[in-house]
């Protein structure tokens, strides 16, 4: 049973456009979550994060929202760049056992001019 | 230099066989892990080891084991390899704090 999910294996935008992707989860423990972008032959590189106690947190043109009644993550970015071209995990934990990050299966987010 | 180095980058190994994957770092972390990447499945906790003398399993320890040689060191092993074994496995490392965790390059391991 995934406790965090991505429905959406792959998404392709228009290069300047909104790309937003979505994550669900299942465990209410969870109180961290984090974005995590990869680009193919390189691990993951952290990307963004929030705290349950936030329900959003920017950094540049990465947004993320937190809707923690539906259980329900996004990442916006804005405006999409040919380099965001990448897959993007979306991970969750707990303060209280920070040793385990559940990732989900990821999104293949695709930028086209 | 990388903070996290695993080696080797890419592995083509037999049923049946022993082999170890290796994974440094030069971030000073305590805490490090071992991932698995399976297409559609994400990344999956294998081990994880809070310092030299904790070693944890994960969700899919089965057919793994590690070494924690020191604080800069974990290294995974298979000690039968299997073909459901083929991945592309990353270490990674994280402090005690929530800054998220740094991962490896990756070792693709293939298994025939």
């Amino acid at each position: 049973d995934q406790q965090v999910k991505q429905n959406s294996p792959s998404l392709s935008v228009q290069e300047g456009r909104i790309s937003i992707l979505n994550c669900d989860y299942t465990n209410s423990m969870f109180d961290y979550f984090l974005w995590y972008k990869k680009y193919p032959a390189e691990g993951p590189t952290f990307l963004i994060s929030i705290s349950s106690i936030k329900d959003k947190n920017e950094d540049g043109r990465f947004t993320v929202f937190l809707n923690k009644s539906a259980k329900h993550l996004s990442l916006h970015i804005v405006p999409s760049q040919p380099g965001d071209s990448a897959v993007y995990f979306c991970a969750a934990g707990t303060y209280s056992s920070a040793s385990k990050i559940i990732f989900g299966s990821g999104t293949r987010l695709s930028i086209r001019p | 230099d990388a903070d996290v180095t695993q080696t080797p980058r890419n592995r083509i190994t037999k049923t049946g066989k022993r082999i170890m994957l290796e994974c440094s770092q030069t971030k000073g972390h305590d805490r490090m892990y071992w991932y698995r990447q399976d297409p559609g499945l994400g990344l999956r906790l294998i081990y994880y080891s809070f310092d030299v003398k904790d070693i944890n399993k994960g969700e899919i320890s089965d057919g793994y084991s590690v070494s924690r040689q020191a604080q800069a060191k974990f290294s995974l092993s298979l000690e039968s390899a299997i073909p459901n074994q083929t991945a592309l496995y990353f270490c990674a490392t994280s402090d005690l704090g929530w800054s998220g965790y740094t991962f490896g390059s990756g070792t693709r391991l293939t298994v025939v």
